[in-house]
């Protein structure tokens, strides 16, 4: 069965250093999205992302943050000067038309030092 | 806010028990899902429920939806060990256009004793 695919596993920058966290949806998806969840709290929604252009953004995607999907495949986080309170699992999921479910990847967990 | 909020926040039973997790909400919704999360992985999607439907079934799982209490149950019938998750309901943040992030509770962990 088809997977969302999400690289590193595991990220462990230096407060202040850029980041970019790296997905793969699932290929003939049409929305694509991200995540996060802080240690111990909610899955909270960052982003989505249709037809090559930002759908909706929650209040935590501020300027600090910027999504990408540079080729027909893949579809990036950029996180700029990361902060500790960044340190979190970033999830990336996608899925099709009409009333699909939404596909989630296992995660990137970013720790910021 | 949209936010599902899951009780019991965490919840043990014997193998082969049934489990029931209540998920409530605030405000219309579109449709409701159910997500299980093992640890260290992603969500898996379970099941969705649209606002005109009062009950469905997959497999060992029977979901209800009462849109007047705005609340939802998920039951898990002869639980197994492989069960042992934490469970999260999850709604639309919009009005159901296809780009809507969904909006999550704090999910209920079950943990399935052998």
């Amino acid at each position: 069965e088809p997977e969302v695919t999400q690289t590193p596993s595991h990220q462990v920058t230096q407060m202040g250093q850029e980041v970019i966290l790296r997905c793969v949806p699932i290929s003939n998806h049409l929305y694509f999205y991200w995540y996060r969840q802080i240690l111990g709290q909610k899955v909270e929604f960052l982003v989505s992302f249709y037809n090559n252009e930002i759908s909706e953004k929650s209040e935590i995607f501020d300027d600090q943050f910027s999504v990408e999907r540079p080729d027909g495949s893949n579809f990036t986080l950029k996180i700029r000067s990361t902060k500790l309170e960044d340190s979190a699992m970033y999830f990336c999921a996608s899925r099709g038309g009409g009333y699909q479910p939404q596909h989630f990847g296992d995660g990137t967990r970013l720790s910021i030092l | 806010s949209q936010q599902g909020e899951e009780d019991p926040q965490a919840l043990s039973i014997q193998e082969g028990e049934n489990a029931t997790m209540n998920c409530s909400y605030k405000t219309s919704i579109n449709n409701l899902q159910w997500y299980r999360q093992n640890s260290g992985r992603g969500l898996v999607h379970l099941i969705l429920i649209r606002s005109n439907e009062r009950e469905k079934h997959s497999g060992r799982l029977r979901v209800t939806l009462d849109t007047s209490k705005k609340s939802s149950s998920l039951l898990i019938t002869a639980s197994r060990a492989a069960d042992t998750a934490s469970y999260f309901c999850a709604t639309l943040l919009g009005l159901g256009g296809g780009a809507d992030g969904l909006t999550f509770g704090k999910g209920t962990h079950l943990i399935i004793q052998p």
